[in-house]
């Protein structure tokens, strides 16, 4: 498959550990978060989101973390498994506006 | 399948000839977004609809592109004279609400342009 970015960071975890991808957010005014995951070839696949009102908000093995104070915000997945390997994306919107996106993180989860 | 579907999934052109995408919202999603991927990088707003009004346009988006939402449900993007440097991935996105906070966007799988 067609790789979605050849120089990004690279975080490698075991199977079966937990992992935590990073995101330094640049609009203090920013008020809503989302995390995407996005394969090869495809394109980005919703995760978990959360507004500025709240500093912590769980899924389905994921949990995403809110650090208005840093302009930080984390994104921790549970038993990592092969499938979850992708590259991460964090993306913040200001009132409705356009998202921007950060960077990327590669996740890479080694049998 | 009642996801963002996007076509063609791959176009491949040469250097000076006109291309067009289209995008097919989830239906009754009202605003519709236009991103350029390239490797290594996160999408790139290039374009927004609210309905099949144009809101707003990226400085990214040269007088060379043009996008389209007549009737507030699909939408085209069209780059004439293409350059390499157009080279990347496309992806169209689509929310449901028009305004005040943000709401979550879901994408298409995009469509990858290749300029020879």
């Amino acid at each position: 498959g067609e790789s979605v970015g050849l120089h990004l960071p690279t975080l490698s975890v075991q199977e079966g550990d937990n992992s935590i991808i990073n995101c330094a957010y640049s609009n203090s005014a920013s008020d809503y978060f989302i995390w995407y995951k996005q394969e090869s070839g495809k394109g980005p696949q919703f995760i978990i989101d959360i507004r500025s009102n709240m500093d912590k908000r769980q899924g389905q093995r994921v949990t995403v973390l809110l650090n208005k104070t840093v302009k930080h915000l984390s994104l921790q997945i549970a038993a990592t498994q092969p499938g979850d390997s992708a590259v991460y994306f964090c993306a913040e919107n200001y009132y409705g506006q356009n998202f921007v996106f950060g960077p990327g993180t590669r996740l890479s989860v080694l049998p | 399948d009642t996801g963002v579907s996007q076509n063609p999934r791959h176009k491949i052109t040469k250097r000076g000839q006109n291309v067009t995408f289209r995008c097919d919202p989830i239906s009754e999603h009202n605003r519709l977004y236009w991103y350029r991927q390239t490797l290594g990088q996160g999408p790139e707003f290039l374009t927004y609809f609210q309905n099949e009004a144009q809101l707003e346009k990226s400085r990214l988006l040269s007088d060379r592109f043009s996008a389209e939402r007549p009737k507030g449900s699909f939408s085209t993007l069209e780059i004439q004279r293409t350059e390499q440097g157009d080279s990347a991935m496309y992806l169209c996105a689509s929310s449901p609400r028009g305004s005040g906070s943000g709401d979550t966007q879901y994408f298409g799988p995009g469509t990858r342009l290749t300029v020879l």
